[in-house]
């Protein structure tokens, strides 16, 4: 099974800036998915990243909100912009290795004040 | 669209004892995936156990094991021999399957566990 690090791994960050949240995986995959978790609530797909091409949102999801890097095949981004409190979630990116179902990092708990 | 439902927002179970989590699913795909996560306080996301639809067998894994029901549109996971390492919320997912690419998960709400001592 992949490996998947994801940093940081929590923050609290001020309303109106912006953070970027790193997903390094062990081994090449072709696509890679952005989920958010708000508070108490289950998973949703932000967006799905691959490499060398633009990412493809889900709606109600924006890329001037949650613009995604994928420079590479073992390697993605996720800017959470203009925080506003409502953005307070937990952010876990995911991934499908070669062989086996789709695996979680160990996601990323942001706080805004 | 599919969909799928957890309707127990939370449960409990004596350890050693068995437990049976629901979940029910809404789709037109006669060809698909479903899973169960587990995700204890420490937040990772675990996959537990995976079922394709094609396969009339129920998955088993150790103590985890499903009852999946295609025409019910059911998909429930047991779990014997409940340990307290068990305590965690559970969710059920689907994914539709393409051809061998991937596609993404569909979450239900989730059930938090609860296993006592």
């Amino acid at each position: 099974s992949a490996v998947i690090s994801q940093k940081p791994s929590r923050d609290i960050c001020q309303r109106g800036t912006s953070l970027t949240i790193q997903c390094q995986v062990d081994s090449q995959v072709t696509m890679m998915f952005w989920y958010r978790q708000q508070p108490g609530q289950s998973l949703t797909l932000i967006a799905t990243a691959n490499q060398g091409s633009e990412a493809t949102y889900e709606s109600g999801f924006v890329i001037d909100k949650f613009p995604i890097s994928r420079p590479n095949l073992t390697f993605s981004t996720l800017t959470v912009s203009n925080m506003s409190p409502e953005d307070s979630s937990i952010y876990l990116c995911s991934v499908v290795p070669p062989a086996g179902p789709q695996h979680f990092g160990d996601g990323t708990r942001l706080s805004i004040l | 669209a599919q969909t799928v439902t957890q309707s127990q927002p939370e449960m409990s179970v004596q350890e050693a004892e068995t437990v049976t989590l629901s979940c029910t699913y809404d789709t037109s795909e006669s060809n698909y995936y479903l899973f169960w996560y587990k995700q204890p306080p420490s937040r990772q996301m675990i996959l537990v156990i995976r079922q394709e639809a094609y396969k009339q067998q129920n998955a088993t894994e150790n103590r985890f094991s499903v009852n999946f029901q295609k025409a019910a549109k059911s998909f429930s996971l047991k779990i014997s021999d409940s340990q307290l390492g068990d305590t965690a919320m559970y969710f059920c997912a689907f994914m539709k399957h393409n051809g061998g690419a991937t596609n993404k998960l569909i979450f239900g709400t989730g059930t938090l566990l609860a296993v006592q001592p």
